[in-house]
């Protein structure tokens, strides 16, 4: 079965410092990994997943197979990235991948002014 | 198009009460799932159906039922509710694009 740990609750940065929220993950076989957001009296939404590699929001996010991680990178956060993010892992299974997905504990980011 | 919809946005149950929690979507999606959001556990699948007629268990389906009988609809139900069903439930919906689009939720307390 597969697993993501977030290991921080709580991340807190004061605006223009670099961010990283950090994604470690177990998984047999070949994952698609994801990062979501959900701002304050917002819906949970997509950021960013790997195979895209893009830079949403000047979030980068490179999955390490190496290390099981996938962590999410920021060089300069802002006051409106505060949010709580989720890392999520789907298994890659061709006829429904896109609806199992297993989310890690969540990392509250707080950009401080 | 309203996307991902959910009623209703709170609920008060008492313990042994049953009821249902709808989510309709408006996309056409395939692809429709359920979670349950608790502190600190982020959020876990309760139940998917990737189309009309096909549903499947996820990790937490104690408790819970469904069923698909249109493409649009995905109606969650509580048979006997449970003190530990206390959680903030959200439905999401997916095109077989990996990304899922969720609704606005809603925050279940039973007591």
């Amino acid at each position: 079965a597969q697993r993501v740990t977030q290991p921080e609750k709580l991340l807190s940065v004061f605006k223009g410092a670099p961010v990283e929220l950090k994604c470690n993950y177990s998984y047999s076989g070949s994952p698609e990994l994801f990062w979501y957001v959900q701002y304050s009296r917002q819906r949970l939404q997509l950021l960013l997943r790997h195979i895209s590699r893009e830079s949403i929001k000047g979030f980068t996010a490179d999955l390490n197979k190496g290390e099981t991680s996938f962590h999410l990178k920021k060089p300069f956060a802002q006051e409106e990235d505060s949010a709580m993010y989720y890392c999520a892992l789907s298994p890659y299974l061709s006829n429904n991948a896109g609806n199992m997905l297993t989310f890690g504990g969540g990392t509250r980011l707080m950009v401080k002014p | 198009n309203a996307g991902v919809t959910q009623t209703p946005k709170f609920q008060v149950l008492k313990t042994g009460q049953s009821m249902t929690l709808q989510c309709a979507q408006d996309m056409n999606h395939e692809y429709m799932s359920w979670y349950r959001q608790d502190p600190g556990m982020g959020l876990r699948l309760i139940h998917y159906s990737v189309g009309a007629g096909i549903t499947d268990q996820g990790e937490v389906p104690n408790g819970y039922n469904v069923s698909r009988s249109t493409t649009e609809d995905f109606p969650l139900r509580l048979l006997s509710a449970a003190p530990s069903q206390t959680s903030v439930y959200f439905c999401a919906s997916s095109l077989n694009s990996y990304e899922q689009y969720f609704g606005p939720g809603t925050r279940l307390t039973v007591t």
